[in-house]
């Protein structure tokens, strides 16, 4: 059974500084890996999705790495804002073809300090 | 472009009774759709998905039933709650190919 894992749980940083948040899964057969965000109280927005067969996405200031073979991603976000105050989270899609949704992880629970 | 509505926003049950969930998915044909549940500490759990009208899939058994009677509707069902069924429920959908999951905005349920 695939198991998500992200580190920290929670990261607290000065404004302008970059960071980056750690995932990991147990199992590398995946079809793809997402990272979302989540406001409080509030659906999660997908921020990027990486296919098994790619090794990175970038969108603005964020950018997301997948090393499948060693069950890892990263995600990195330059810059930080307050606004990117949130709790983000990783989750993979397993390779069995089916359409049975995605493992997440617990998130990390980010806070930009002003 | 695509949409995703889920309601309400928020309730409030009592322990016992009855519950009807709905989400809608505007702008596309034949979604993946999923039921998830978030409940404080445990991340986002799968309860139920759907590949076409009537077919539903559940991943964990519990005290709650999905249904699909359209193509793009999805009702997540109770017939009496329990105090365990409390939690932030989230409706979301996906293409065939592999492709980003939507989400709605999400209903925060409390059964007291």
């Amino acid at each position: 059974k695939q198991e998500v894992t992200q580190i920290p749980a929670a990261l607290s940083v000065p404004e302008g500084e970059n960071l980056v948040l750690n995932c990991s899964f147990t199992d590398s057969a995946i079809y793809n890996l997402q990272w979302f965000r989540q406001d409080p109280g509030k659906g999660l927005t997908s921020l990027l999705l990486i296919q098994s067969s790619q090794r990175e996405q970038t969108s603005g200031r964020l950018n997301a790495s997948l090393d499948k073979s060693s069950g890892r991603s990263t995600l990195y976000i330059a810059a930080s804002q307050p606004g990117d105050s949130a709790t983000y989270l990783c989750a993979v899609e397993g390779s069995g073809g089916g359409a049975d949704g995605l493992t997440f992880g617990k998130g990390t629970h980010l806070i930009i300090q002003p | 472009s695509q949409t995703i509505h889920q309601w309400p926003a928020t309730l409030v049950q009592p322990v016992g009774s009855p519950l009807s969930l709905e989400c809608t998915v505007e702008g596309t044909s034949n979604p993946n759709l999923y039921w998830y549940r978030q409940a404080a500490g445990r991340g986002l759990q799968l309860l139920f998905y759907s590949v076409g009208i009537g077919q539903i899939s559940s991943e964990v058994p519990q005290n709650l039933s999905a249904s699909r009677p359209q193509d793009r509707q999805f009702i997540l069902s109770s017939k009496k709650l329990l105090l365990s069924d409390s939690g932030f429920y989230l409706c979301a959908w996906t293409g065939t190919g592999g492709e980003k999951l939507f989400f709605g905005s999400g209903t925060q349920l409390s059964v007291l």
